[in-house]
């Protein structure tokens, strides 16, 4: 009954690969999030949709691209990976996008590019 | 624009004693003000939010949070710590528009001595 569910929980990789994290919520949310958590444990928002509907996209290289194929859903494809991008990346939902809503996380995917 | 400053990267206190966490905020207009804790290799809690009701928030574990408008404040406190206590704690902030940003602080690590 996990409420936002990521997979994989850890992703090694080298550098130049292709990996896609997914992430799902049973809440009946309809605003997703993806965040970056460097090693710093800095917590930056990197995109957020609302309803399968992008609105917002922080700056971040256009290698890292979402998608939503519904609202339970968004999915998170990187190309063409770099040492960089090693860090936690946090999938969330709340409610809407109302200013009030707290968010629900979910436990995260440790990625690795080496 | 919003930002928030968290004034201590690391806080240590006895078991049974205070805790006192540190948030400054800065906000164009009436922000809504967020406590998130990370325990180890764990995804993000809500302990507590404000949203322009009462000053004085009460969240989960013991944990509160006053809204101080004149010092920007929104520091999180509890009576007694307890050992489960030890973990990562985010201030967070967003501004007043339906796609204002959600800006987490750099966090404080609270350790708890036996």
């Amino acid at each position: 009954d996990t409420a936002v569910s990521q997979t994989p929980k850890y992703l090694v990789t080298q550098m130049g690969n292709d990996k896609s994290i997914k992430c799902e919520q049973n809440l009946g949310h309809d605003t997703m999030y993806w965040y970056k958590q460097d090693s710093k444990k800095f917590l930056k928002i990197m995109f957020s949709y609302n309803n399968k509907e992008l609105i917002i996209n922080e700056t971040v290289p256009n290698r890292f691209s979402p998608k939503s194929p519904d609202k339970a859903h968004l999915n998170l494809h990187i190309n063409s990976l770099e040492l960089g991008d090693s860090a936690v990346y946090f999938c969330a939902s709340s409610q809407d996008h109302e200013q009030g809503n707290g968010y629900t996380f979910g436990s995260g995917t440790r990625l690795t590019v080496v | 624009a919003q930002s928030v400053t968290q004034l201590d990267s690391h806080v240590s206190v006895s078991e049974g004693t205070p805790v006192l966490l540190r948030c400054n905020y800065s906000s164009s207009y009436s922000p809504s003000l967020f406590w998130y804790v990370q325990h180890p290799n764990k995804g993000l809690q809500l302990l507590l939010k404000y949203t322009s009701a009462a000053t004085l928030v009460k969240g989960i574990n013991g944990f509160e949070a006053e809204f101080k408008k004149s010092e920007t404040s929104f520091h999180l406190t509890k009576p007694s710590a307890h050992m489960s206590d030890a973990a990562e704690y985010f201030c967070v902030v967003r501004g007043y528009s339906s796609a204002s940003k959600i800006i987490f602080g750099s966090g404080t690590r609270l350790s708890i001595r036996p």
